[in-house]
């Protein structure tokens, strides 16, 4: 069955550095998400991406991030100058229609952990 | 904004038992509403969903319903096994994006 892959695995990086987070999503699917999980709390919507925009994004999501979808296959979050309160898991989503009862489909995530 | 309350926040049960997650929301142009497994390590995986024209829909020891008017939707594990243990996440689509619950601890004791 096709997956959604995120790599790394586990970033550990130092505040005030750059990091990018990668996702690979299902090969036909059309709207791509990021959503992140602090330790033990719930999943948290950031950004949704269709046609190369953002469609969607919450409060969380302000000018210290940005997505990008530099090829037909990878999909990007950036973090431009992390803060210690960044470290969470980052989870990547898609789905293959915008029809709102489509389902997402995620990876397993990106624990960054900033020092 | 869409907000997804969920409760209990943890559960437990002796294997065999059943268990019941109860969610509400407050948007009422959701109409899709998906229930997700996570277990420690992995994200969130899709076990089960429901849309908005239907009121219960089933799949082996796994059963959704929905109630519109109240704004509450339910997920119920029969017959539990301890590989049901897990994170569960119940979730609404007010716009393009998925909204979750804060979750609920899931422990099957044998």
């Amino acid at each position: 069955e096709p997956e959604v892959t995120q790599t790394p695995s586990h970033q550990v990086t130092q505040m005030g550095q750059e990091v990018i987070l990668r996702c690979v999503p299902i090969s036909n699917h059309l709207y791509f998400y990021w959503y992140r999980q602090i330790l033990g709390q719930k999943v948290e919507f950031l950004v949704s991406f269709y046609n190369n925009e953002i469609s969607e994004k919450s409060e969380i999501f302000d000018d210290q991030f940005s997505v990008e979808r530099p090829d037909g296959s990878n999909f990007t979050l950036k973090i431009r100058s992390t803060k210690l309160e960044d470290s969470a898991m980052y989870f990547c989503a898609s789905r293959i229609r915008d029809r709102r009862n489509s389902p997402l489909h995620f990876g397993n995530g990106t624990r960054l952990t900033v020092t | 904004g869409e907000n997804v309350e969920q409760h209990p926040s943890t559960l437990s049960v002796q294997e065999g038992d059943s268990a019941v997650i109860k969610c509400t929301y407050s948007d009422s142009a959701s109409n899709y509403f998906p229930w997700y497994k996570q277990e420690l390590g992995k994200g969130p995986q899709l076990i089960i969903d429901i849309r908005s024209n239907v009121g219960e829909k089933k799949d082996q020891r796994i059963a959704v319903t929905l109630n519109k008017t109240a704004k509450h939707f339910s997920l119920h594990i029969t017959e539990t096994q301890p590989e049901d243990s897990a994170v569960y996440f119940c979730a609404a689509i007010p716009g393009t994006a998925l909204i979750f619950g804060k979750g609920t601890t899931l422990s099957v004791s044998s």
